[in-house]
């Protein structure tokens, strides 16, 4: 069974810092894995997608990367701002072609 | 272009009642996911299908049942809705690389 663990749980940073999110994962038999935001109350938005033959992905000051092997994804925003707050969810496509989530890390990016 | 539509978007039920949570798709994916989230947690699969006709269990199947009879739609069923079946109600799709999501469905079971 695959598990996906994302740590740390919550984290809080002042505006302007470079930050890191950990994601890892226990069967490294993946397709992919994905990256989203998740705002208070609201649906899932779809950050990155870095498939199983790639290395890592960047869009604007976001950029995440993939080591298969050893069961680990980061994602990494550069010059975080008060607008980046939100719940950070990565996911990962298994073999059976069940899609798991992790539980989120709860970034707070303090003005 | 709708993407992933879900429907409804809220509801409250009494103990012991049945609907059905309908979720939509016209990207022509093979793939669908039912997920329920509670606070403070992740998402958890309830369900998912990997083409028309086709069902499995996730991480938490029971009390709820599913059906894609047609490609496009995955029907979630609660025949008997408990108030531990609160909770926020998403619905995914993919042609096998990205996901997309639909807005969810807030049911609260009282």
């Amino acid at each position: 069974k695959q598990e996906v663990t994302q740590i740390p749980a919550a984290l809080s940073v002042p505006e302007g810092e470079n930050l890191v999110l950990n994601c890892s994962f226990t069967d490294s038999a993946i397709y992919n894995l994905q990256w989203f935001r998740q705002d208070p109350g609201k649906g899932l938005t779809s950050l990155l997608l870095i498939q199983s033959s790639q290395r890592e992905q960047t869009s604007g000051r976001l950029n995440a990367s993939l080591d298969k092997s050893s069961g680990r994804s980061t994602l990494y925003i550069a010059a975080s701002q008060p607008g980046d707050s939100a719940t950070y969810l990565c996911a990962v496509l298994g073999s059976a072609r069940q899609l798991t989530f992790g539980s989120g890390t709860q970034l707070t990016v303090l003005p | 272009n709708a993407g992933v539509t879900q429907t409804p978007k809220f509801r409250v039920l009494k103990t012991g009642q049945s609907m059905t949570l309908l979720c939509a798709q016209d990207m022509n994916h093979e793939y669908m996911y039912w997920y329920r989230q509670d606070p403070g947690m992740g998402l958890r699969l309830i369900h998912y299908s990997v083409g028309e006709g086709t069902t499995a269990k996730g991480e938490v199947p029971d009390g709820y049942n599913v059906s894609r009879l047609k490609k496009q739609n995955f029907l979630l069923g609660l025949e008997s809705a408990a108030p531990s079946q609160t909770s926020v109600y998403f619905c995914a799709s993919s042609p096998g690389t990205e996901a997309f999501f639909g807005q969810g469905t807030r049911l609260t079971v009282v």
